[in-house]
C-alpha cells in the first residue's frame, strides 16, 4: 500500500529537548516536504527536499533541520524546541516538485 | 498579506446543494493547482489536480483555474453529508514551494 508513514503521531515534551520526527515514504517519490497546520493559518510550508541532499526552506523553518540522505526518509529535527512550534505536523511526498502530494496522518506535539 | 487568500466559513448547505468555494493567490509563480479534503484528525488527501487555466471536472467535482484573475474555484455538486470537511486549495511553482489556503470548513446538512 502507497503510504507516507510518520512517527511518532503524538508526543509530549518540555522546551529544550531535543526530539526528531521521522518521515518515510514507499512510493519512490524524488519530492518531500514537511508542513505545520495551525488553527486559521492552514498549512505552513517547513522545508522541501526535491531530491536526495537537496533541501530548500520553505515559509516558516526557524527552528528546524532536515535531511534526506536516503531518497525514501525526509526526518525533520527540532534542536530546541519551544512552546510556540506545539503544532500539528504532516509530511507529504510526491513524484516531482508540484505534482500533488501524498499526506502522513500527521503528528500532534506539544512543547511545555 | 497572504499569498493565497481563502475564506474559512463555515459554510453550511442542505444535502444536494452545490458547495462553491474560491481562493484567491497573489503571485504569479505558481504553475501548479490542487485542491485537498481533510476530515478531523487525517491528513490532506487529494480532490483536483491542474496546471492549466480552464474547469476539469472529476464527478461530482468541477476545479476552475483563471490566471489572469488569480482565481480558483470548486464546486462539489448533489453534495452529501460525508463531503462535511475542511476543502483547503493549494498552489505551487515550478521549483517545489507550495502554498495553502487556510481552509473552508464546510457542512453538508441531511
Amino acid at each position: 500500500e502507497a503510504q507516507v508513514t510518520q512517527n511518532p503521531r503524538y508526543l509530549i515534551t518540555v522546551t529544550g529537548k531535543k526530539l526528531t520526527v521521522t518521515c518515510s515514504q514507499n512510493m519512490n517519490h524524488e519530492y518531500m516536504s514537511w508542513y505545520r497546520q495551525d488553527p486559521g493559518l492552514g498549512l505552513r510550508q517547513i522545508y522541501y527536499s526535491m531530491n536526495v541532499e537537496v533541501t530548500d526552506k520553505g515559509d516558516v523553518p526557524e527552528g528546524y533541520k532536515v535531511s534526506r540522505k536516503e531518497k525514501r526518509n525526509f526526518p525533520l529535527i527540532l534542536e530546541s524546541p519551544s512552546p510556540n512550534q506545539t503544532s500539528l505536523y504532516f509530511c507529504a511526498s510526491s513524484l516531482a516538485g508540484g505534482q500533488p502530494q501524498h499526506f502522513g496522518d500527521g503528528t500532534r506535539l506539544s512543547i511545555l | 498579506q497572504k499569498e493565497v487568500e481563502q475564506d474559512p466559513g463555515p459554510l453550511s448547505v442542505p444535502e444536494g446543494a452545490i458547495v462553491s468555494l474560491n481562493c484567491t493567490y497573489s503571485n504569479s509563480a505558481f504553475q501548479y493547482f490542487m485542491w485537498y479534503r481533510q476530515y478531523s484528525r487525517k491528513g490532506p488527501e487529494l480532490l483536483m489536480y491542474t496546471y492549466s487555466s480552464g474547469n476539469k471536472e472529476d464527478g461530482r467535482f468541477t476545479a476552475q483555474v483563471d490566471k489572469s484573475s488569480k482565481y480558483i474555484s470548486l464546486f462539489i455538486r448533489d453534495s452529501q453529508p460525508s463531503d462535511s470537511a475542511t476543502y483547503l486549495c493549494a498552489m505551487a511553482d515550478s521549483w517545489g514551494k507550495f502554498q495553502f489556503g487556510a481552509g473552508t470548513q464546510v457542512v453538508v446538512t441531511p
